[in-house]
């Protein structure tokens, strides 16, 4: 089956540092892949997407390219801050279908 | 409404109550998606709704799950009996048209369910 994972959190990082948070997937297929967001106390949010094979998505200074040989789809950003902690998560849906499968949450704490 | 709402925001039940939680899809929205979050986790699918057929319900984790959308816009997710291992936030999301490949779902905020 369809299956989605991350790295563990929490990610502490220091404003304007480098972030990286790994993603890796497994499906039959080509699936679609995206990042969604969640502050706290709010709905998860569409970050960025891509949808075949070397496509990079990109948002509010994030970014992730769809790897196909690497099965993987690593979110970064190259400075970040304050607001952009949250909780990221990455999902995938395949082909035809309707469901998101999600991984587990990246926690992202930055501090000033 | 501008966005997903969801009710109540917090629920406590004692173990063996039913519950009952309330999903306002975006107006005019024709998926409905049901996601159960347990604490630390990624969400989990529920089951699905396309206008008030439910087409996928393979996510309900027992009989004691049911959902319903009788007239294509309002959802309820109704859990009977409840175990402590419901306890999870149930989050609720709609999108505008059929299109599998649509990716603007859009999230409520969800409802905090605790069994006691």
């Amino acid at each position: 089956g369809n299956s989605v994972t991350q790295m563990e959190g929490p990610v502490t990082l220091s404003e304007e540092a480098f972030l990286t948070i790994n993603c890796t997937y497994t499906a039959t297929g080509y699936p679609s892949l995206f990042w969604y967001v969640q502050y706290p106390g709010e709905g998860l949010q569409l970050l960025l997407k891509a949808t075949k094979a070397d496509d990079k998505g990109s948002n509010k200074g994030f970014e992730a390219t769809y790897r196909k040989e690497t099965t993987s789809f690593h979110l970064e950003k190259g400075s970040v801050q304050v607001s952009d902690s949250a909780v990221y998560f990455c999902a995938l849906i395949r082909g035809a279908g309707n469901m998101l499968t999600f991984g587990g949450g990246t926690r992202l704490m930055v501090k000033p | 409404g501008a966005g997903v709402s969801q009710s109540p925001r917090y629920k406590v039940a004692k173990r063996g109550q039913d519950v009952a939680l309330r999903c306002d899809p975006i107006s005019g929205h024709v998926s409905l998606f049901w996601y159960q979050q347990a604490l630390g986790q990624g969400p989990e699918f529920l089951t699905y709704f396309q206008n008030e057929a439910q087409l996928d319900k393979s996510g309900l984790p027992s009989d004691r799950f049911f959902a319903e959308r009788p007239e294509g816009s309002v959802s309820t997710l109704k859990i009977q009996r409840t175990q402590q291992e419901d306890s999870a936030v149930y989050l609720c999301a709609s999108r505008k048209d059929r299109a599998a490949t649509n990716e603007k779902l859009f999230f409520g905020s969800g409802t905090q369910l605790s069994v006691l």
